[in-house]
């Protein structure tokens, strides 16, 4: 079945380390996406990527970083954690056709990183 | 810019009740809605999507949504809850440029026995 995968499910890093999150997917989706999300809350936007284009969020700390080598993986880099880091992260990806079109965002399971 | 309102943060109902998650959105231009489903440590799988077709959208797990434009609203309902359907609820909301989403707060359903 076509899907987005997170390695790993569940990441610990000590503070001040570095971490890399990674996602690939099997959909051949142009648009990939990192979410961050903290308990009770809704997922925000931290950036995406469309094909090889990078756009970042406004708000996004500098802390946080991507890399997308080909069409079917991403990774989220935090150079720096702090505790403030600690979250569900997650991975999403759309098709993006030409014209004014909207297709459906795909989430993968997240990664659970805490922060020690 | 667009907007997502998920009124009531936790709604809890009894099995075989009905279930009513309400959504209310602004948006200057006409808008795509999704809902969203998320299990606990979990990512979120898509219930079901408002595109401009019927405004009476069946998903996934027996929910469906209507999409009301005078009332700017896309409430999610199920006749009749199963323990299963414990879980959080987000209602999106996209516009043409890109693929965005604006998301609601969440609400979480809890199923009592």
């Amino acid at each position: 079945d076509a899907m987005v995968i997170q390695n790993p499910r569940y990441q610990v890093t000590q503070f001040g380390k570095p971490v890399t999150l990674s996602c690939s997917q099997t959909l051949n989706h142009n648009v990939m996406y990192w979410y961050q999300q903290k308990s009770s809350q809704a997922p925000k936007l931290l950036f995406h990527y469309y094909d090889k284009d990078f756009n970042n969020e406004a708000d996004t700390p500098d802390n946080f970083q991507s890399r997308r080598p080909n069409t079917s993986f991403c990774f989220l880099d935090i150079r720096s954690p702090g505790l403030g880091d600690a979250a569900m992260y997650l991975c999403a990806t759309s098709r993006r056709a030409g014209g004014a079109t909207t297709d459906t965002q795909y989430f993968g399971p997240g990664t659970r990183l805490t922060v020690l | 810019a667009q907007s997502v309102t998920q009124l009531g943060s936790h709604v809890s109902v009894s099995e075989g009740a009905l279930v009513l998650l309400r959504c209310n959105y602004s948006s200057s231009v006409p808008p795509y809605l999704f809902w969203y489903v998320q299990y606990p440590n979990q990512g979120l799988q898509l219930l079901l999507k408002y595109t401009s077709a019927a405004t009476l959208v069946k998903g996934i797990n027996g929910f469906e949504a209507e999409f009301k434009k005078s009332e700017t609203s896309f409430h999610l309902t199920k006749p009749s809850a199963h323990m299963s359907d414990a879980a959080e609820y987000f209602c999106a909301v996209s516009v043409n440029a890109g693929n965005m989403l604006t998301f609601g707060g969440g609400t979480r359903l809890m199923v009592k026995p």
